[in-house]
């Protein structure tokens, strides 16, 4: 069975980076077909997605965050990390890492970690 | 960006009744829709995916719909562990993009 796990900091100051990296088990991340992505939620609100990456290192990145964000894959460690520079408050959310079936629909999910960006 | 418009916002249904939730797109996304549903606490989970095509282990009582710029998940004679929070999914476009999301609730 597959299973994502998320870790890193639960706290981050502003105009820090924030990083999170998520361990895939049960299965590889050089799956064929499949792309490994970053959804946050900030409390209480919806679902934005923030990036995906292959195997391959071809990514996609949400045109919002597009000049924060840095997604990057470790095949050896079967890890995929997510860095979000000079974060503020509205950063403040649970950031899930998830499976994404070519490129599309999110089929595996993460159980999620909560970052607060606060001094 | 495609927008993805959800109504109603909260929808009051008694157990063992159906409920049908609504997923409208600012723009055509073929058939490019996916559905999860989330509880508290926990991870969205895929329920629907094309639009109509159930994801592994999701009961019958599930269904979707729609196409384009409507869409419509349904679900029969709901149990309790349906009350939870719906978002739809396109991913015709990018950037990938949610519904907010309709909280069904227990009426």
């Amino acid at each position: 069975q597959l299973q994502l796990q998320e870790s890193g900091p639960g706290l981050v100051k502003p105009s820090e980076t924030l990083s999170l990296t998520c361990t895939v088990s049960g299965g590889s991340v050089r799956s064929s077909g499949y792309y490994w992505g970053w959804i946050r939620q900030p409390p209480g609100k919806g679902l934005e997605w923030t990036g995906s990456i292959y195997y391959s290192g071809s990514t996609y990145y949400n045109p919002s965050l597009k000049s924060r964000v840095t997604i990057s894959v470790d095949t050896s460690k079967n890890q995929f990390s997510l860095k979000l520079n000079s974060v503020t408050a509205a950063d403040t959310a649970v950031y899930y890492c998830a499976r994404q079936f070519v490129v599309a629909y999110f089929d595996y999910w993460g159980q999620g970690t909560l970052v607060t960006v606060s001094s | 960006e495609i927008v993805m418009t959800q109504s109603p916002a909260t929808l009051s249904v008694s157990p063992g009744e159906g409920a049908t939730l609504s997923c409208r797109a600012s723009q055509s996304v073929s058939s490019n829709l996916a559905w999860y549903q989330q509880k508290p606490g926990q991870a969205p989970r895929l329920l629907i995916y094309g639009a109509s095509t159930r994801a592994t282990g999701i009961p019958a009582r599930f269904s979707g719909s729609g196409s384009g710029t409507e869409f419509t998940l349904t679900i029969s004679s709901l149990q309790s562990e349906d009350f939870a929070v719906y978002y739809c999914q396109q991913y015709n476009n990018w950037p990938r993009t949610f519904g907010q999301g309709t909280k069904l609730e227990i009426k």
